[in-house]
């Protein structure tokens, strides 16, 4: 099956660690995403990356960090630096950035110990 | 740039009644627009998507859309809504012209089914 798969499900960071997202698709896109999403403020733009070894800050990349090594893999980083990282994270992908429908994983929610 | 507004942060409907998510956006030109439902603790599915063409559009599990240029909306409507449509809805919207493409979500409704 094609599709997108996020992990971990759960992941903890304690303070002053980083702690990396994995984000994988079969789907053979070119264009992948991370957003952050809060309780009622809807999905916000992390990062995004258009094509391998290629990549853009979005609206919140502060204290976040992205890799486009391989086109299935866009792994994300969450710093020390991000002072508030709980969140649940979605990561997807389209075919590229001009054909517009997005597909999601399932999402991690990080959570500060 | 564009944004959209989904004006309802919670709508309870009973079972069996009919339904209908509002979605606001503001764009100067012709914008793609979509759909996705959210279950709780997971990744977003996409419901239906606007992008050309007839302005009523189908989507999946029973949902549709009208575009509506004149009133810059987007509704999504069911005519009879069913315990497992209890979820988290977003409306995005997207520019139209060609080029990368980076949609602004809505920041959801929330559904609640009463039996």
């Amino acid at each position: 099956d094609g599709g997108i798969t996020q992990s971990p499900k759960y992941l903890f960071r304690k303070e002053g660690q980083n702690v990396t997202l994995s984000c994988e698709q079969n789907l053979n896109h070119d264009a992948m995403y991370w957003y952050r999403q809060d309780p009622g403020q809807g999905l916000r733009l992390i990062y995004y990356s258009q094509i391998v070894n290629d990549f853009q800050k979005g609206d919140i990349a502060e204290g976040y960090s992205v890799s486009r090594e391989k086109k299935e893999s866009f792994p994300l980083t969450v710093t020390s630096a991000q002072k508030n990282p709980t969140a649940f994270y979605l990561c997807a992908s389209s075919e590229s950035l001009a054909l517009k429908t997005q597909y999601f994983g399932p999402g991690t929610r990080l959570l500060v110990l | 740039a564009q944004s959209v507004t989904q004006p309802d942060i919670h709508i309870t409907v009973s079972e069996g009644a009919s339904l209908e998510l509002r979605c606001n956006y503001s764009y100067g030109a012709t914008p793609y627009l979509f759909w996705y439902v959210q279950s709780p603790g997971q990744g977003l599915q996409l419901l239906l998507k606007y992008f050309s063409g007839d302005t009523l559009v189908q989507g999946i599990k029973g949902f549709e859309a009208e575009f509506k240029r004149s009133q810059s909306s987007f509704n999504l409507r069911k005519p009879s809504v069913h315990w497992s449509d209890a979820a988290e809805y977003f409306c995005a919207v997207g520019p139209a012209s060609g080029g990368s493409y980076i949609p602004t979500f809505g920041r959801g409704t929330s559904l609640i089914v009463h039996p």
